[in-house]
């Protein structure tokens, strides 16, 4: 089946401006998240949303970040007035629990965004 | 907060060799334990998961892991290494029931095989 998917694969920026990235989680999956890697931080947890109730915001790293997710599937983060250091992979995850056994994380391939 | 600490960033072996990838948390309470392999150009994949029970997981590609709740560790282990095992390792923990939170990641360990 399909899996999650990312887009734009890439995004080149001017700093100041702001930028969404989108994620469409696996069919079906009640959970999305967000996380972001880049080299002096690793992967940083973001944002979670799981089915209808208030996402988790404790990850995100300041207020110009942001992010929704309509009907329960497709995600949106938005980043104003980025910054250079806002450069990084943005990687999304879905999941949903398999036979009661507990939630597994599958991965998209990510956006890597560049801030000029 | 929970962190996880990976203590060899880099790791070059040969062929056939044993691997053990050291995996440390910290957090009181109960735990989700995670190992996810990124390889060349591939994303995030998930290699093996603890929830309960049995403290020795076996996951894909002849990879296992042990849980030590008493060392708060989370070892990654593989008895004989293919160069096709060369590749980013994440140990990962969520504290929710189930783990259905966000995931705390270490810093990784490279791992490079030699032919």
């Amino acid at each position: 089946g399909a899996g999650v998917s990312q887009s734009p694969s890439n995004k080149v920026t001017e700093k100041g401006k702001d930028v969404e990235l989108r994620c469409d989680p696996i069919s079906g999956h009640t959970a999305l998240y967000w996380y972001r890697q880049s080299l002096g931080q690793g992967l940083e947890f973001l944002i979670y949303f799981q089915g209808n109730s208030a996402p988790d915001k404790s990850g995100l790293p300041s207020d110009r970040f942001s992010a929704e997710r309509t009907g329960g599937s497709v995600s949106t983060l938005t980043i104003q007035r980025t910054q250079q250091e806002d450069s990084a992979v943005y990687l999304c995850a879905s999941s949903s629990t398999r036979g009661g056994l507990g939630y597994e994380q599958y991965f998209g391939p990510g956006t890597r965004l560049t801030v000029t | 907060a929970q962190s996880v600490s990976q203590h060899n960033h880099h790791v070059i072996l040969s062929e056939a060799a044993s691997l053990e990838l050291g995996c440390n948390y910290s957090y009181g309470g109960t735990v989700n334990l995670f190992w996810y392999v990124q390889y060349p150009g591939q994303h995030l994949q998930l290699l093996l998961k603890y929830f309960s029970g049995d403290p020795l997981v076996k996951g894909i590609k002849g990879f296992e892991a042990e849980f030590i709740k008493s060392k708060f560790s989370f070892n990654l282990r593989k008895p004989s290494v293919q160069w096709s095992d060369t590749a980013e390792y994440f140990c990962a923990v969520n504290v929710m029931r189930g783990g259905a939170d966000g995931l705390t990641f270490g810093k990784g360990t490279h791992l490079i095989i030699q032919p």
